[in-house]
């Protein structure tokens, strides 16, 4: 069967550490994968897409890679802040007909002072 | 520009009760999208529009109906509410609809059906 995991256990790290977070998937060829932020309360907030030929996509204390060999996906966050404590959802875009996006159930980080 | 907007933000409504979910976006997007979100697991397509006066099922449609009356807003249906449909439900859009345009999300309505 076609599935996106994403570790369900909260991340916790320190301040100033670098968050990775992982997006596994099997039985899907995503053309594009997506990783949205989400706060509680509120709906997700788009932060970075990396493409099936890319290997690693960068935006400011943001990287994400994406191995369609081992069908993974990490996203990173150096220099993490509190501030970044939310939950991250992976997605992935498939080109084929039928449904778009794919959404990962998400993975809790914690980031403490 | 609000983005995209639900309304209601909360709702409890008792088993076979109906009630409708109304999300509007002002960015002139021509896709919009209606989740559901449960803990545990991913969001998943309820339906979705690829322009005023279309609609089409996506993974999980029964029990919802949708309408796109007008460009800018989506509206979600749920004719006959069960305990199963006590979810977050979010509306999102996006411009074209390709596979690598981001989608954009409103708040979300909690709902809770007794």
């Amino acid at each position: 069967s076609q599935k996106i995991e994403q570790n369900s256990e909260a991340l916790n790290i320190q301040e100033g550490k670098t968050a990775t977070l992982t997006c596994n998937y099997t039985n899907y060829s995503p053309a594009y994968l997506q990783w949205y932020r989400q706060d509680p309360g509120r709906g997700p907030v788009f932060l970075l897409l990396i493409r099936e030929n890319e290997k690693e996509k960068r935006k400011e204390r943001l990287k994400v890679t994406f191995d369609t060999t081992l069908k993974q996906s990490l996203f990173h966050i150096t220099a993490s802040q509190p501030a970044d404590s939310a939950t991250y959802l992976c997605a992935l875009d498939l080109e084929t007909g039928g449904f778009k996006t794919i959404f990962g159930a998400g993975t809790r980080l914690f980031v403490k002072a | 520009n609000a983005g995209v907007t639900q309304t209601p933000k909360f709702r409890v409504l008792k088993t076979g009760q109906s009630m409708t979910l109304l999300c509007a976006q002002d960015m002139n997007h021509e896709y919009m999208y209606w989740y559901r979100q449960d803990p545990g697991m991913g969001l998943r397509l309820i339906h979705y529009s690829v322009g005023e006066g279309t609609t089409a099922k996506g993974e999980v449609p029964d029990g919802y109906n949708v309408s796109r009356l007008k460009k800018q807003n989506f509206l979600l249906g749920l004719e006959s509410a069960a305990p199963s449909q006590t979810s977050v439900y979010f509306c999102a859009s996006d411009l074209t609809g390709l596979a690598h345009n981001e989608q954009f999300f409103g708040p979300g309505t909690r709902l809770t059906v007794l």
